[in-house]
């Protein structure tokens, strides 16, 4: 079956150290990849997309992905992250339909 | 980017009544969808709205329960129906697609619904 799936449950991180957030799907097709940012208390917004070209992906926010076909994964990566940084986080995919699935979510904790 | 907009933001609601959520968008788009994200949880598709028909159900939602309407091209109503507290959720419309919004999903602000 077609599923997005990530694996860092909880993420907690000092201001400064970097990141990233796992994403793997299940697929062997053309497929279209997404990351969401949800702050607390706010709505889904979007980081980041890929559909096709360079893999490295870069988004807002300084956030940036890499598409690695072979491994079916497209993980989230930012350098140092902020306090600011601190939210939940969503893959998700469209495969051969319009749509859009999702992975269970990161949440992410930054202390200063 | 489509702007979406969504009413009612937040509700309190009665156990056993119903409620009906509008979706607006401001530009003519080929998708709509309909997600509900329950407490701590990622989101889940409900459906998707299909324009002069029949919405699309997941597996595990039926119409009884969430009717869904689209008479027009940026118009929707997700209704959730003789709600019970399992129902308490965010519940957001997306739009977008192969067409419209060039393979982009974006969502609505959400409404948030708790019901007592």
């Amino acid at each position: 079956a077609q599923s997005v799936s990530q694996h860092n449950h909880h993420v907690i991180l000092s201001e400064a150290a970097s990141l990233e957030l796992g994403c793997n799907y299940s697929y062997g097709g053309t497929v279209n990849l997404f990351w969401y940012v949800q702050y607390p208390g706010q709505h889904l917004q979007l980081l980041l997309k890929y559909f096709s070209g360079d893999p490295l992906v870069k988004g807002i926010k300084g956030f940036e992905a890499e598409f690695i076909k072979s491994k079916f994964s497209f993980n989230l990566r930012k350098p140092s992250v902020q306090w600011s940084d601190t939210a939940e986080y969503f893959c998700a995919a469209i495969f051969n339909t319009d749509k859009l699935i999702f992975g269970t979510g990161t949440r992410l904790q930054v202390f200063p | 980017s489509a702007v979406i907009s969504q009413k009612p933001s937040r509700d309190i609601c009665q156990r056993g009544t119903s409620l009906t959520i509008q979706c607006q968008v401001d530009s003519q788009v080929t998708m709509m969808f309909w997600y509900r994200q329950q407490p701590g949880q990622s989101l889940t598709l409900i459906a998707t709205a299909n324009q002069g028909s029949e919405a699309t159900y997941e597996s595990g939602f039926v119409i009884d329960k969430f009717p869904i309407s689209r008479p027009n091209l940026t118009f929707s109503t997700l209704t959730v129906s003789n709600m019970s507290p399992e129902d308490s959720s965010i519940y957001l419309c997306s739009v977008g697609g192969t067409k419209g919004t060039g393979n982009t999903i974006y969502f609505g602000e959400g409404s948030w619904l708790t019901v007592v």
